[in-house]
């Protein structure tokens, strides 16, 4: 079916550490992995994006992998600032008559000063 | 200008009313959404617009009718809702080649009595 998962509800970092979120997808018909970060009273805001034939993306500070073998999705965040402190969403966006996307059940990240 | 705006913040009413919420941008994007987003959980998908054209419905109940005037604007109308209605609703745009990369509006907190 359409949905996408997460491994860990919560993350809880240092500042400075490397953070890395998980999510498991289980569609196959997606042509994009997608990862927003939402902060406390805000709309979600988009990171970073990678299409389905690459494996990795890499952008300031963050880097995304993808497994489609395995069909599962991280994204890397460098040197955690309290900034990064936030909810983390992987999203797919599906081709199903026009695209949708679709957002997985998100992760918590702390990060402790 | 990167700014998806909706009004109002905040809003609160009665099962027997009817309301209604508005969201702008003024990116030249022509693909329009509508979320909902429960506590905790992740935002899902209502409707897709797509050069003021409905294209995405994800079987919403009737009671919420949306609506793209031109290619700005993006309404939401509300009639006769139901206390489980009772959300954050956002509102995002993308351009249409991006259809992935979307910016989303901070949210109308919306209560039900």
């Amino acid at each position: 079916g359409e949905s996408v998962g997460l491994h860990l509800p919560t993350l809880s970092v240092q500042e400075g550490d490397n953070s890395i979120i998980n999510c498991a997808y289980s569609n196959s018909a997606s042509d994009y992995f997608i990862w927003y970060k939402q902060e406390s009273g805000k709309g979600p805001q988009f990171i970073i994006d990678i299409r389905s034939n690459m494996d990795k993306r890499q952008g300031q500070r963050v880097t995304v992998l993808l497994n489609k073998t395995v069909k599962h999705l991280s994204l890397q965040i460098a040197a955690t600032q309290p900034g990064d402190s936030a909810v983390y969403f992987c999203a797919e966006n599906i081709r199903t008559g026009g695209f949708k996307t679709i957002f997985g059940a998100g992760t918590r990240l702390f990060v402790k000063a | 200008d990167t700014e998806v705006t909706q009004t109002p913040k905040h809003l609160v009413m009665g099962m027997t009313n009817k309301k209604s919420l508005k969201c702008e941008q003024h990116m030249g994007h022509r693909a329009m959404y509508w979320y909902k987003q429960k506590a905790k959980k992740p935002p899902e998908l209502m409707f897709v617009y797509s050069y003021e054209k409905l294209s995405i419905n994800e079987s919403v109940p009737s009671r919420f009718s949306p609506e793209c005037p031109n290619s700005s604007l993006l309404n939401l109308h509300l009639h006769a809702l139901q206390p489980e209605d009772s959300a954050l609703y956002l509102c995002a745009s993308s351009q249409v080649g991006r259809l992935y990369e979307q910016y989303f509006g901070p949210g109308t907190r919306l209560t039900v009595t």
